[in-house]
């Protein structure tokens, strides 16, 4: 079965340009999560989704958001960037996402600089 | 909202030696606790987990231990290999009605020394 594929691994962009990643989960599953990796913060929850709805938003400013389609592929968008934004984004997938009863698996990031 | 402490930062340790690593979380109603390793330029690979009514799991080389009293929970690592070289990063998730992000530790980078 395949894993969780992230698309781009690398994006180079400038300050106030936006930029949108993509994830596409594992088949079957149905919950896509996003987490910015940073040195300093380390691993931060952004948003999950379910069957194309936001059930869950960690504390990151509007200028992240994110949408899921009807087939669990999700896409994250960042505008206005700041430099701020250079991370490393990961997108994680479950079969429902049910805290306690689930696994989630990682994609292998997209790399994101802005300069 | 939870936060998750875990200890050491970097451990090096002799190749065939045990090795430790310990996290402390604040939320009593977390309820699963994962445990994630991570290569470099790869995502967080998940290892092994325990879920809350369990007190110990174990899975070849590798256990977890989880004590629910005091909020923390350890990742033990026997018969250590150079191919354990790699970050380590321990999570809890809190399950209030639909999923709630998993919050994570800030990682341990364990150096295995040949």
């Amino acid at each position: 079965k395949a894993g969780v594929t992230q698309t781009p691994r690398y994006l180079i962009k400038t300050r106030g340009q936006q930029v949108t990643l993509s994830c596409s989960p594992i088949s079957g599953h149905r919950s896509v999560s996003w987490y910015q990796q940073t040195p300093g913060q380390g691993l931060q929850f952004l948003f999950e989704y379910f069957s194309e709805t936001q059930r869950n938003k960690g504390n990151f400013p509007g200028r992240f958001s994110g949408r899921q389609f009807s087939n669990s592929r999700s896409e994250m968008n960042v505008s206005t960037l700041e430099l701020g934004d250079s991370a490393l984004y990961l997108c994680a997938s479950s079969r429902t996402g049910t805290g306690g009863t689930d696994t989630q698996y990682f994609g292998p990031g997209t790399r994101l600089t802005v300069l | 909202g939870e936060n998750v402490e875990q200890h050491p930062s970097t451990l090096s340790v002799q190749e065939g030696d045990s090795a430790v690593i310990k996290c402390t979380y604040s939320d009593s109603a977390s309820n699963y606790f994962p445990w994630y390793k991570q290569e470099l330029g790869k995502g967080p690979q998940l290892i092994i987990d325990i879920r809350s009514n369990v007190g110990e799991k174990k899975d070849q080389r590798i256990a977890v231990t989880l004590n629910k009293t005091a909020k923390h929970f350890s990742l033990h690592i026997t018969e250590t290999q150079p191919e354990d070289s790699a970050v380590y990063f321990c999570a809890a998730l809190t399950s209030r009605g639909g999923a709630d992000g998993l919050t994570f530790g800030k990682g341990t980078h364990l150096i295995i020394q040949p």
